[in-house]
């Protein structure tokens, strides 16, 4: 049981946009920054969201993140076929003193 | 470029302890933190603790406390995490990955290891 809560699964077409819910609470998104994994298959993960809002140096445009209140949210728009990964996102507890991840999110491009 | 390289596959019994290594490279080892995430096969990501290598000082996630050591040797710019008292739950990837901090001084991970499989089994 993740203390973030990801939907297991999304999907979209090539070209669409999709997006990817997380929800947590006052001790962790709602008081605290929102970051963003993706990890192809058989890969390590690569930080594609920091700090709620903010890509690392050679992350397309195409991801966005966003956080209101105690959920956040990554969008992909311009699907394509190599973003098909899971997707975990991850943000710092207070209470718990670490960080958390959500369960992840299996993304499949149809 | 900044790299992350860890340790091999290791296969351990019920009640053993491992120890993994991180080596780092291309940036100051003692300037970032070193954090240890895990995952089971078909699982989702699970964080251990993190370290600061430049004070040795770390912090571990509760379920972990007690069991878990993470320590360093700046000569060599190396990050070790050793878990003891294996059980078969522990079967995972352990990888270590580099925390940056923003603006409000929370933790992101912007650079990974490639991954360490420890199997534990009779």
């Amino acid at each position: 049981q993740s203390v973030l809560t990801q939907p297991p699964s999304a999907s979209g077409t090539p070209g669409q946009r999709v997006t990817i819910s997380c929800s947590g609470s006052s001790s962790n998104i709602g008081s605290t920054s929102v970051n963003w994994y993706q990890q192809l298959p058989g890969t390590a993960p690569k930080l594609l969201i920091y700090s709620n809002n903010q890509r690392p140096s050679g992350v397309p445009d195409r991801f966005s993140g966003s956080k209101s209140g105690t959920s956040a949210s990554l969008a992909i728009s311009g699907l394509q076929s190599e973003d098909e990964a899971d997707y975990y996102c991850a943000s710092w507890d207070d209470s718990l003193i670490g960080v958390v991840f959500g369960g992840g999110t299996k993304l499949t491009v149809l | 470029q900044v790299q992350l390289v860890q340790s091999g596959a290791e296969v351990k019994k019920p009640g053993a302890s491992v120890k993994v290594s991180c080596k780092a490279s291309a940036y100051t080892f003692t300037t970032s933190d070193i954090n240890w995430v895990r995952q089971a096969t078909g699982q989702g990501l699970e964080w251990m603790g993190w370290m600061n290598p430049n004070s040795g000082y770390s912090g571990y996630a509760q379920k972990f406390r007690g069991r878990v050591t993470m320590t360093r040797n700046t000569s060599i710019s190396t990050a070790y995490m050793e878990l003891s008292s294996l059980r078969s739950e522990d079967t995972a990837v352990y990888y270590c990955a580099r925390g940056v901090h923003d603006n409000w001084n929370y933790p992101s991970f912007d650079y990974w290891g490639q991954g360490t499989l420890v199997t534990v089994s009779s």
